[in-house]
């Protein structure tokens, strides 16, 4: 079975500092890896995605997120943190013995202080 | 632009009273899927379509019914709301064998 675990339910930044937001998962094999971005009482928006090919993946919003197949990670940066950055952030992957399910992490909140 | 639309974006509903949620989507996507997402939690599959199958996750309760008369459109029941089912309920949609979900921007469910 598939996991994904998103250490650490809130993260707070100032504006202008680093952004990491980390997601590990759990799989036999190398699964397809996902961030969305959600506002309040919005949908999911989709940031970035990687399938195959180049490790590091460059998203909507600054934001970029490598795969390492070794630390079975997909952490999530971004080089300077925005006010509008504030927002709840999901890391997924799609299972692959189920079709085009995607599984979800706990999610982080993060927020930027000014 | 192409889009997935879920209306109405806010829904309140009395306890036990039969609510229905619409899906509608013009990206001519063959897999539709329902999401519950409670308060400061990730979204749960609770069911999708893929094409006109309908697959249901084994935890998901039998109060919660799903309908896709067509491609366009899916609607999700629920025959009688606990205040439990108060949630953002989310639609989504894929192609198959693509990798990636569009979201609709949710329906708020109150039950009071």
């Amino acid at each position: 079975a598939q996991s994904v675990t998103q250490l650490g339910s809130h993260v707070s930044v100032s504006e202008g500092a680093l952004v990491l937001l980390r997601c590990n998962y759990s799989s036999s094999v190398p699964p397809y890896l996902f961030w969305y971005v959600q506002y309040p009482n919005q949908g999911l928006q989709l940031l970035l995605k990687y399938t195959t090919g180049a490790t590091l993946v460059k998203g909507i919003n600054g934001f970029e997120a490598e795969f390492k197949k070794s630390e079975t990670s997909f952490h999530l940066t971004k080089p300077s943190a925005h006010m509008s950055d504030a927002a709840e952030y999901f890391c997924a992957v799609r299972k692959i013995n189920a079709g085009n399910m995607l599984t979800f992490g706990g999610g982080t909140r993060l927020m930027v202080k000014p | 632009d192409a889009m997935v639309i879920q209306n109405p974006r806010y829904q309140v509903t009395q306890f036990g009273k039969p609510v229905t949620l619409s899906c509608s989507q013009t990206l001519n996507h063959n897999v539709m899927y329902w999401y519950q997402q409670k308060s400061s939690q990730a979204p749960k599959l609770l069911f999708h379509y893929y094409d006109k199958d309908f697959n249901n996750e084994a935890d998901t309760p039998d109060n919660f019914q799903s309908r896709r008369p067509n491609t366009s459109f899916c609607f999700l029941d629920i025959r009688s709301p606990g205040l439990g089912d108060a949630a953002m309920y989310l639609c989504a949609t894929s192609r198959d064998g693509s990798y990636g979900y569009t979201f609709g921007s949710g329906t708020r469910l109150t039950v009071v």
